[in-house]
């Protein structure tokens, strides 16, 4: 799976858009791009995913470049729960045995008042 | 839709005891959970891979005789903590794949985790 690389962190204020960039390179043609956050002591929570176009749900917005090379999750409207760790994980979806995820440092953002 | 348990949240036990954790899939079937193990300012480890029916599979370190993981249904995970050490303090995570439905192309969802504290 490619090796993604995010700003360990930034801040945000509330109301205005988050917009969290990821570096993956090295994507091959058939690796998904996803996001995961994780709010303090609870479990990770899936945003969105996407290939190669841009995609939303009530979530968010994933935008990937052309080159697929880099993408931007986009919180429209960042409220102070949205403050999180992000993960942006790129892989190949496996529908046998295996399909491990590779949990990076993520991006800490923090949305202030 | 697409929800994961964990079940206790929190349990502090006795150096020497064992815990059982247990992980389920409550709205889809999983034949293949993770188990992780996350601690303070850190991000989260794979322990294990869970597969439904057979032995799980270990990442390099995780003692396999120490965490023991039993996947006995399609929607049930287990991880019991032997002969538990303060060490193992930690909090653990579950999560289970969706590749049932095309549309989720393999994402994985994640419980809400249970904190482990040994005295």
């Amino acid at each position: 799976d490619a090796k993604t690389t995010q700003p360990p962190s930034m801040d945000c204020a509330e109301g205005r858009a988050a917009n969290l960039p990821c570096n993956h390179s090295t994507i091959s043609g058939n690796e998904y791009v996803y996001w995961y956050r994780q709010i303090h002591s609870q479990g990770p929570q899936y945003i969105i995913h996407g290939l190669k176009n841009n995609e939303t749900n009530e979530m968010a917005s994933l935008i990937i470049t052309e080159d697929r090379k880099s993408s931007t999750l986009i919180l429209p409207h960042a409220t102070l729960r949205d403050t999180a760790v992000y993960y942006c994980i790129v892989r190949v979806p496996r529908y046998n045995q295996g399909g491990k995820l590779i949990f990076g440092q993520g991006t800490e953002l923090s949305v202030k008042p | 839709g697409a929800v994961v348990s964990q079940h206790p949240s929190w349990v502090i036990c006795k150096s020497g005891t064992s815990v059982k954790i247990e992980c389920r899939s409550l709205d889809f079937q999983a034949t293949t959970m993770f188990w992780y193990r996350q601690f303070p300012k850190q991000s989260l480890m794979l322990m294990a891979t869970s597969n439904e029916g057979s032995k799980a599979t270990y990442e390099q370190g995780v003692e396999k005789d120490k965490f023991l993981i039993n996947h006995a249904s399609l929607t049930l995970s287990t991880l019991t903590v032997t002969s538990a050490h303060p060490e193992d303090s930690s909090f653990y995570i579950c999560s289970a794949r969706d590749i049932v439905r095309q549309a989720a192309k393999d994402t994985q969802y994640f419980g809400p985790g249970t904190r482990l504290t040994v005295l």
